[in-house]
């Protein structure tokens, strides 16, 4: 089993709509979760950072993390045709120390 | 991409002959990081560094050395590249918490 398990999708859905993406994970140590967006051809960029469990919001994009299902989720408002990317969530013990990724669900929205 | 540049950007190379990709940053990070990238298997990490000679090994480091002689210098070797390492690398840098990556090098081992 992978410590971090994550739907590869594809998922498309229409602009405007709120996308849901989400991760499990296995190791109890883990503190930090990250979501990163990677275009094609391009770096993974981070989007949200979190530290243990509850929620953390910026403009669109809402991370959630409930250590005691051990899942993490990405909550994008209305979301817009340049939000279609792969998303990688990660998570690790220390925040500076090895990250430990899912393999990405790839996003299209749909204008 | 946060100050960080990898060199080549694109390599195509035989099996057997050793392989040196570059990622400098200017961000004067301590923590630096190699990746690859591959499909169904997301980024794995293949060594990392804590510090100018101090480095440890990640989930795939067999086939791989790394070397920090410089804060901004982190060179990741192949010293005899396989097909099996045919990949996208990526480096990534962080100084307390968050890991910033470069824009990766795609590597082809025929």
């Amino acid at each position: 089993q992978k410590e971090v398990e994550q739907d590869p999708g594809p998922l498309s859905v229409p602009e405007g709509a709120i996308v849901s993406l989400n991760c499990t994970y296995s190791n109890s140590a883990f503190q930090y979760f990250m979501w990163y967006r990677q275009y094609s051809r391009k770096g993974p960029e981070l989007l949200m950072y979190t530290y243990s469990s509850g929620n953390k919001e910026d403009g669109r994009f809402t991370a959630q993390v409930d250590k005691s299902s051990k899942y993490i989720s990405l909550f994008i408002r209305d979301s817009q045709p340049s939000d279609s990317a792969t998303y990688l969530c990660a998570g690790s013990n220390f925040g500076n120390e090895k990250l430990t990724f899912g393999t990405g669900t790839r996003l299209t929205i749909i204008p | 991409d946060a100050g960080i540049t990898q060199s080549p950007r694109h390599k195509v190379t035989e099996t057997g002959t050793p392989v040196t990709l570059r990622c400098h940053q200017t961000e004067n990070h301590r923590y630096m990081y190699w990746y690859r990238q591959d499909p169904g298997h997301g980024l794995r990490l293949i060594h990392y560094s804590y510090g100018v000679k101090d480095t440890d090994k990640g989930e795939v480091s067999d086939g791989y050395s790394v070397s920090r002689s410089k804060t901004e210098d982190f060179l990741l070797t192949l010293e005899s590249a396989t097909s099996s390492q045919t990949s996208v690398y990526f480096c990534a840098i962080s100084d307390y918490d968050e890991q910033y990556f470069g824009p990766g090098t795609r590597l082809t081992v025929t």
